[in-house]
């Protein structure tokens, strides 16, 4: 499975797009990439994932590079309920769904 | 529809006593997965089940068992608690074809003394 690698904090204003970025160097040709949050004490939530192209929905989009080896998750209209940790996984489709969390990115919103 | 509920949420234990956490799912997912969360880290798997029927060990499964009751109920058993168990268990359901979108549950805080 391929190491991902994130920033371990960053900060958005209340109403700007939050960028979090995501380094998977390794990745091989049928890994996704998995986006997940985790706010204060509650259970993880999935975002979004994809394979190669980019990806929408009504939470955020995905963008991922062209060689695959990063990508960036877009909350375009961050707000302070999205204050969260934010994992990338990269996992390939199998049946045995172990998802592998790191230790994420903290995302602090702030007014 | 309630998604993924468990039980209890609070619980304190002495070193050696057991306990079952209870976890059940009303979105029909045939996968379920139990996760344990330590204090800054992030979630480990401690055992899966892909069906009704089958158990399968995740990445830290020593000290714990686990009853796939049906369809709907997962349940995860400490059989002798220690203080290292003490930790935040999550528990989780997917669909069979989708088993990386994961809905979870808000957890059940434990602390071993």
């Amino acid at each position: 499975d391929a190491k991902t690698t994130q920033p371990p904090s960053m900060d958005c204003a209340e109403g700007r797009a939050a960028n979090l970025p995501c380094n998977h160097s390794t990745i091989s040709g049928n890994e996704y990439v998995y986006w997940y949050r985790q706010i204060h004490s509650q259970g993880p939530q999935y975002i979004i994932h994809g394979l190669k192209n980019n990806e929408t929905n009504e939470m955020a989009s995905l963008i991922i590079t062209e060689d695959r080896k990063s990508s960036t998750l877009i909350l375009p209209h961050a707000t302070l309920r999205d204050t969260a940790v934010y994992y990338c996984i990269v996992r390939v489709t199998s049946n045995t769904g172990k998802l592998i969390f790191g230790q994420g990115t903290t995302l602090q919103v702030k007014p | 529809n309630a998604g993924v509920t468990q039980t209890p949420k609070f619980q304190v234990l002495k070193t050696g006593q057991s306990m079952t956490l209870q976890c059940a799912q009303d979105m029909n997912h045939n996968s379920m997965y139990w996760y344990r969360q330590d204090p800054g880290m992030g979630l480990r798997l401690i055992y899966y089940s892909a069906s009704e029927g089958t158990t399968d060990k995740g990445e830290v499964p020593n000290g714990y068992n686990v009853s796939r009751l049906n369809k709907r109920e997962f349940s995860l058993r400490l059989e002798s608690a220690a203080p290292s168990q003490t930790s935040v268990y999550f528990c989780a359901s997917s669909e069979q074809r989708l088993v990386y979108e994961q809905y979870f549950g808000p957890g059940t805080r434990l602390t071993v003394t």
